[in-house]
């Protein structure tokens, strides 16, 4: 089975700030997607941004933006402008196939006014 | 469209009884996932479905059963609960091609 690993259970950052968050990955296929998820407190889980392991183009969604080293499986999203509404439980995942998804472990994001 | 529903919403459970946690989607998926989550362990893959008639295992498939009848409906069947069962459970479906999953609000089932 695919790893994902979150290192970081919990960050804060202050309002109008950037912060990073971390995932990296165990894969010995070439071609895959990843993504970032957000689960607020409603428990929904909202797709925030993805990434095709073909592409050498870093993802881009509006704040949110990834930071993809295939080579260091590595998969770093960046939340800049940080607002209020950001707070949530985010989660790195990873697939291959399109119907077998892989979580992290997941960070608490804390945003402070 | 309704998306992803999922019934209950919550549920309580005694060890030793049995229960079906319900999953439809309205967009014609192709794909759907049953995935439970717990605290500090993310979402984990149960069970998914290619297509109607078809579902395989995923990383934690002991004590649940499914089962794909028709395009629409992934129903997850607890056949005997036990308190390790008490989580979080969520369906999910995505299209073929597409590898952007759709999620239920979740049932949180608690066994006791």
């Amino acid at each position: 089975a695919q790893t994902v690993t979150q290192s970081q259970p919990e960050m804060s950052v202050q309002e109008a700030e950037t912060v990073t968050l971390s995932c990296t990955y165990d894969t010995s296929e070439s071609d895959y997607y990843l993504f970032w998820y957000k689960q607020p407190p409603s428990r929904q889980m909202i797709l925030v941004i993805r990434q095709e392991a073909y592409k050498q183009q870093n993802a881009t969604e509006n704040r949110f933006s990834v930071n993809f080293q295939k080579a260091a499986k590595s998969f770093s999203l960046k939340i800049s402008d940080s607002q209020l509404g950001d707070a949530a439980m985010y989660f790195c995942a990873y697939s291959n196939t399109g119907n077998q998804f892989y979580f992290g472990t997941g960070t608490s994001l804390t945003v402070i006014p | 469209n309704a998306g992803v529903t999922q019934t209950p919403k919550f549920q309580v459970l005694k060890t030793g009884q049995s229960m079906t946690l319900q999953c439809a989607q309205d967009m014609n998926h192709e794909y759907m996932s049953w995935y439970r989550q717990d605290p500090g362990m993310g979402l984990r893959l149960i069970h998914y479905s290619v297509g109607a008639g078809i579902t395989d295992q995923g990383e934690v498939p002991n004590g649940y059963n499914v089962s794909r009848s028709t395009t629409e409906d992934f129903p997850l069947r607890l056949l005997s609960a036990a308190p390790s069962q008490t989580s979080v459970y969520f369906c999910a479906s995505n299209r073929v091609g597409s590898y952007e999953q759709y999620f239920g609000p979740g049932t949180r089932l608690t066994v006791t």
